[in-house]
């Protein structure tokens, strides 16, 4: 079956970096992207990896290993806005999105 | 400004009522979709169209229907069949290509009583 796990919530300081992992398991693989949600509202988009490696996108880096099934969301000098839900989704072989349930990210001053 | 556009925000209705949800895109995009997403659960894809006239059945489909007559807008019914349909509802939309980026409407938030 198709799967996606991540963490369900995180708390982390502000100015702080923290770490949003995910593993995922799908019938084929077209890459892995990263949304921000804050609650209510609509999901942003962040980050699409396809390849390995890291790719850094100002404070926010999306880092695949594709061998692991596994990638991971970093966010650095957290700001107070930074609190939501930051979903990861698979992309399958027929190029349809597998939604991981969300980590919620909670910040503290 | 461009963008997607869903309304209502909030709808209630009472059980047995078929209810339909907007969804309207000025992004010239060719696919969107909807989604449903429930507490501690991942966003689940009810039905999704990659050209005006046409869509395909997602993973929960039952209860739903859709219609695309015009590449702006993709309107969905929750009909009386769909056994739990209190949930929040998101439309999305996709450029033809290789972006793969799914852009979002601010989303409808359904109760049924």
């Amino acid at each position: 079956g198709q799967n996606i796990d991540q963490p369900t919530e995180m708390t982390a300081t502000e100015g702080a970096i923290v770490q949003i992992n995910c593993t995922y398991q799908t019938s084929g693989f077209n890459g892995l992207f990263w949304y921000q949600q804050h609650a209510g509202e609509a999901p942003t988009f962040l980050s699409y990896n396809v390849l390995d490696g890291l790719e850094e996108k100002g404070r926010f880096s999306s880092f695949l290993s594709r061998s692991k099934g596994y990638s991971y969301l970093l966010l650095k000098e957290l700001q107070m806005k930074d609190s939501a839900s930051y979903l990861c989704a698979g992309m399958d072989s027929n190029y349809q999105l597998i939604w991981g349930a969300g980590t919620k990210l909670i910040i503290k001053p | 400004d461009g963008g997607i556009t869903q309304s209502p925000k909030y709808l209630f209705r009472k059980e047995g009522q078929n209810v339909t949800l907007s969804c309207e895109q000025n992004l010239n995009h060719d696919a969107m979709y909807w989604y449903r997403q429930d507490p501690g659960q991942g966003l689940r894809l009810i039905y999704y169209s990659q050209i005006v006239n046409d869509f395909q059945k997602g993973d929960i489909a039952e209860g739903y229907s859709v219609s695309r007559e015009k590449k702006e807008s993709f309107p969905l019914t929750v009909t009386s069949a769909q056994k739990n349909p209190t949930a929040f509802y998101l439309c999305a939309s996709e450029p033809t290509g290789d972006s793969y980026e799914q852009y979002f409407g601010p989303g409808t938030r359904l109760t049924v009583t």
